[in-house]
C-alpha cells in the first residue's frame, strides 16, 4: 500500500488567497484525522471523519477552516482567507475504527 | 483535565549509550497508549500501541512498558539512525478514536 498520501508537500501563499489541502487514506480505512502541527502548539486535531461523514470538528480553529470528504479515498481542507498565522505543517492520518493512526508526508503551509 | 507530558524535551546520546523515555499521563480511563516516531519533514511513524498496566511491546532496539501512570520508551544501545522526536500518546475511555498527544522527545545519538 502506498500509505496516506497529501498534496501539496508544500504550499506558499499571499495573505488573503484560498488554500486547498488533499489526501488520499489508506484504502480500506475508515477513519480520517487532520491535524496541525506547530513548533508552539504541537500536534492538534482539527477534524475527524467517520464513514465519509464528520464526527468531531471541535478543534477547527474559525470558520475560515472548512473540511471535506466525499468518498472514502478523498478529502480536504480549505482556508478562505488564509493568514499568516496559519501557517503549519498539517497532516493527514488513516485508521479503521479505534485503531492505530496512520500518518501522511504532511503539507507544509506558509502564508506571508 | 487530560494530560500527557513527556520527559526529558531533549535527549543527546553517544552511540551505544541506552537511555528510557517517560511519558506521563492524567487520563479518565485510558484506552491505549500509542508511541510514534517523527523524522524531520516527515509525519509521525507508528510504533507501539499499549494498553494494560504491566504490557510490554518491542521493536529492534525500542522497548515500550506501560504502567497506571506512565509509560517508558527503552532505547537499548542507540544508533544515529534512532535520531528522531518520540511522541506518545493517548486514547481515552468514551473518546471515538481521537488521540492526545504530548510535546515529544527529541533525541539525537551521535557517533
Amino acid at each position: 500500500d502506498a500509505g496516506v498520501i497529501q498534496s501539496p508537500r508544500h504550499e506558499v501563499t499571499e495573505m488573503g488567497q484560498e488554500v486547498t489541502l488533499r489526501c488520499k487514506p489508506i484504502s480500506g480505512h475508515n477513519s480520517l484525522f487532520w491535524y496541525r502541527q506547530t513548533m508552539m502548539r504541537g500536534l492538534e486535531l482539527l477534524i475527524y471523519f467517520n464513514n465519509n461523514v464528520p464526527i468531531d470538528d471541535s478543534g477547527m480553529p474559525e470558520d475560515r477552516f472548512s473540511a471535506k470528504m466525499p468518498n472514502a479515498s478523498f478529502s480536504t481542507l480549505k482556508i478562505q482567507p488564509s493568514e499568516p498565522r496559519d501557517s503549519a505543517v498539517y497532516f493527514c492520518a488513516s485508521s479503521q475504527t479505534l485503531t492505530e493512526q496512520y500518518f501522511g508526508p504532511g503539507t507544509r503551509l506558509t502564508v506571508t | 483535565e487530560d494530560q500527557v507530558t513527556q520527559s526529558p524535551e531533549a535527549l543527546r546520546l553517544q552511540e551505544g549509550e541506552s537511555s528510557s523515555l517517560n511519558c506521563s499521563y492524567t487520563v479518565s480511563g485510558l484506552r491505549g497508549l500509542f508511541w510514534y516516531r517523527q523524522d524531520p519533514g516527515k509525519g509521525p511513524e507508528f510504533l507501539f500501541t499499549l494498553y494494560s498496566a504491566g504490557e510490554e511491546k518491542e521493536k529492534e532496539r525500542l522497548k515500550a512498558t506501560l504502567t497506571k501512570k506512565e509509560s517508558f520508551l527503552h532505547i537499548t544501545a542507540p544508533k544515529p539512525e534512532d535520531s528522531a522526536t518520540y511522541l506518545c500518546a493517548v486514547r481515552i475511555t468514551d473518546s471515538w478514536g481521537k488521540l492526545q498527544f504530548g510535546a515529544g522527545t527529541q533525541v539525537v545519538v551521535t557517533p
